[in-house]
């Protein structure tokens, strides 16, 4: 059974920090990954999807990575801005088709 | 098309009630999935549709849920006798069928309240 797991749990970062939030999960066989962004009482965002067969995708200040090897993604936020708070989501797609997803780094950026 | 659409945002409702949501995925997605979230939590899934036929169930979709999708086009969750540990966010998604692009848009969900 696939299990994600995203840490730290919250995070606080003065804005126009760089900062990365960390994903892992426990069973390759992906077929993709894909980052999501909520805010408080709203539904999902997607960010970026990343191909099993792909090392990375950019979008913007966003950069995520996978490493299905070591069984991690890294979402990299480059000068992050009060608007970035929100919680982040990753969740795998394997097999089945279903998303497995993490519980999420609630981020706070402080003006 | 804007998205992945859910009505209502919010329901509450007394315990025993009867209460149905309905999805409206993207126009051209073939597939469409229920997720329920609860506070703190990831998303977990429920159920999934390619077109109109219902592919897979998760073990939390208890009998008192059912869900439909019978033209291929919207979706219905009803959750019969509601009781107080179905409040949650009732999330939609859609995408087309595929492996590694296969990409999920999520609707702004349905909040659930049984009180």
């Amino acid at each position: 059974k696939q299990e994600v797991t995203q840490i730290p749990a919250a995070l606080s970062v003065p804005e126009g920090e760089n900062l990365v939030l960390n994903c892992s999960f426990t069973d390759s066989a992906i077929y993709n990954l894909q980052w999501f962004r909520q805010d408080p009482g709203k539904g999902l965002t997607s960010l970026l999807l990343i191909q099993s067969s792909q090392r990375e995708q950019t979008s913007g200040r966003l950069n995520a990575s996978l490493d299905k090897s070591s069984g991690r993604s890294t979402l990299y936020i480059a000068a992050s801005q009060p608007g970035d708070s929100a919680t982040y989501l990753c969740a795998a797609r394997a097999g089945s088709y279903q998303l497995t997803f993490g519980k999420g780094t609630k981020l706070s950026v402080i003006p | 098309d804007t998205g992945v659409s859910q009505d209502p945002r919010h329901k509450i409702t007394k315990r025993g009630q009867n209460v149905t949501f309905r999805c409206d995925p993207i126009s051209e997605h073939n597939r469409l999935y229920w997720y329920r979230q609860t506070l703190g939590q990831g998303p977990e899934f429920l159920t999934y549709f390619q077109n109109e036929a219902q592919l897979e169930k998760s073990r939390l979709l208890s009998d008192r849920f059912s869900a439909e999708r019978p033209k291929g086009s919207f979706s219905t969750l009803e959750i019969q006798r509601t009781e107080q540990g179905d409040s949650a966010m009732y999330l939609c998604a859609s995408s087309l069928v595929g492996r590694e692009n296969t990409e999920a848009f999520f609707g702004q969900g349905t909040r659930l309240t049984v009180v």
